[in-house]
């Protein structure tokens, strides 16, 4: 089955513990993105990644780290989390857009995280 | 600075009632727009639009892009309680851009 894969789907942890939030698709996709969602601020980028070894930054970025060593995978790091990145965080990933593909979004099921 | 602005930001309608959502962009290299549907969990995909004037119909729901004017809308006819969600707007170029999305709630 096509999907984007999120793990933890819940955490709740203290300022400052280092934490992973991993993201896996199995569709091949040349693109990946991370977002936030916060109420009343729609989904805002934190970072995307065109294919492995590229990374940019979104909106969002501070305070978060990605990397893209495999196709797959495309993890985001809060090395030192605090409270205002408690937030919904999804995972997406598409097709790279110049193979005529127009962009649909696929999305993982989401991660809750509270930082305390 | 590319931006997508949807109105309204909250809509509070009753069962039956016909509400039309909109999303307006501002974006170089635009590929396409596309909508969708968020209840509690992903969002769901609705419609992706590269045409103007092509109108895009999924049962009680439709949307029409115009990109002379950039801008698309959604429109939802006879609604029902399930379609209260978040309906969120979304615009391709290199990447994706999000508008802030639409809450709607709809009421028996």
């Amino acid at each position: 089955e096509a999907q984007v894969t999120q793990n933890p789907r819940y955490l709740i942890t203290v300022t400052g513990k280092k934490l992973t939030v991993t993201c896996s698709q199995n569709m091949n996709h040349e693109y990946m993105s991370w977002y936030r969602q916060d109420p009343g601020l729609g989904l805002r980028q934190i970072y995307y990644s065109m294919n492995v070894e590229v990374t940019d930054k979104g909106d969002v970025p501070e305070g978060y780290k990605v990397s893209r060593k495999e196709k797959r995978n495309f993890p985001l790091i809060l090395e030192s989390p605090s409270p205002n990145q408690t937030s919904l965080y999804f995972c997406a990933s598409r097709w790279r857009l110049d193979r005529g593909y127009t962009g649909e979004l696929f999305f993982g099921e989401g991660s809750r995280l509270t930082v305390l | 600075e590319d931006k997508v602005v949807q109105s309204p930001l909250s809509l509070v309608v009753h069962e039956g009632d016909t509400v039309t959502l909109n999303c307006s962009y501002e974006v170089t290299n635009f590929r396409s727009l596309l909508w969708y549907k968020q209840e509690k969990k992903a969002p769901t995909f609705l419609f992706m639009l590269t045409s103007s004037g092509i109108e895009k119909k999924s049962g009680r729901l439709s949307s029409i892009l115009d990109k002379k004017e950039l801008f698309s809308i959604l429109n939802i006819t006879a609604t029902q309680t399930g379609d209260s969600a978040i309906y969120l707007c979304a615009v391709a170029n290199n990447d994706m851009r999000f508008g802030a999305g639409t809450r709607l709630t709809v009421k028996p």
